[in-house]
């Protein structure tokens, strides 16, 4: 079956400690997005990818570090500089921009 | 104010109503989509459309491009429908979509 998965489901880590959320997809899609999710609010864009070893900055990238070094992959650091890490973490695909995105099932991070 | 308005935020109804969210926006757009976010978590894309009507099943999606505004339909409402309903518009100007803050719908038995 085609898809994504994250992992894991729920993260806990100590202030101070980076963290790293797995992505990974096997529908061939070239772009791949990480979304955070706040309680009541929309999803705001973290980092996205076009390309294998191409990223760009989205809107809330600060305290945040990817990378694309294969096609399948897209994993998200969560850096001890990121003030309020405490969130849901989404993952997306999709062909290109213009084409609706997958969305993996989500990593729920918690700081304590 | 944000550029994709979604009303109302919650909606509570009984099985087997008509249900009609709404989403406004106001910047020029080549495509919107209707997503459902599950209690879970996880995300479904439901519709893209830039412009007309689609139907799956009981769900209905429409736009107006001129009045920059979109409906989702939900006929014969289920218990299972709910789950946060969600917006998101590619503007114009670059390919980042702008997502709208959700619709929390609940359906009672």
């Amino acid at each position: 079956d085609g898809g994504i998965t994250q992992s894991p489901k729920y993260l806990f880590r100590k202030e101070g400690q980076n963290v790293t959320l797995s992505c990974e997809q096997n529908l061939n899609h070239d772009a791949m997005y990480w979304y955070r999710q706040d309680p009541g609010q929309g999803l705001r864009l973290i980092y996205y990818s076009q390309i294998v070893n191409d990223f760009q900055k989205g809107d809330i990238a600060e305290g945040y570090s990817v990378s694309r070094e294969k096609k399948e992959s897209f994993p998200l650091t969560v850096t001890s500089a990121q003030k309020n890490p405490t969130a849901f973490y989404l993952c997306a695909s999709n062909r290109d921009f213009y084409n609706e995105q997958f969305f993996g099932p989500g990593t729920r991070l918690t700081v304590l | 104010k944000n550029e994709v308005e979604q009303s109302p935020q919650n909606l509570t109804a009984q099985e087997g109503e008509f249900i009609t969210i709404n989403c406004s926006y106001s910047v020029g757009i080549s495509a919107l989509h209707w997503l459902q976010q599950h209690p879970g978590g996880g995300i479904v894309s439901l519709f893209m459309l830039s412009s007309g009507k689609k139907k799956h099943g009981r769900l209905i999606a429409t736009i107006n491009i001129q009045e920059k505004h979109s409906s989702l339909h939900i006929t014969a409402s289920h218990p299972r429908d709910s789950a946060v309903y969600i917006c998101a518009v590619n503007p114009d100007s670059n390919y980042q979509l702008i997502w709208g803050a959700g619709t929390k719908l609940i359906i009672k038995p």
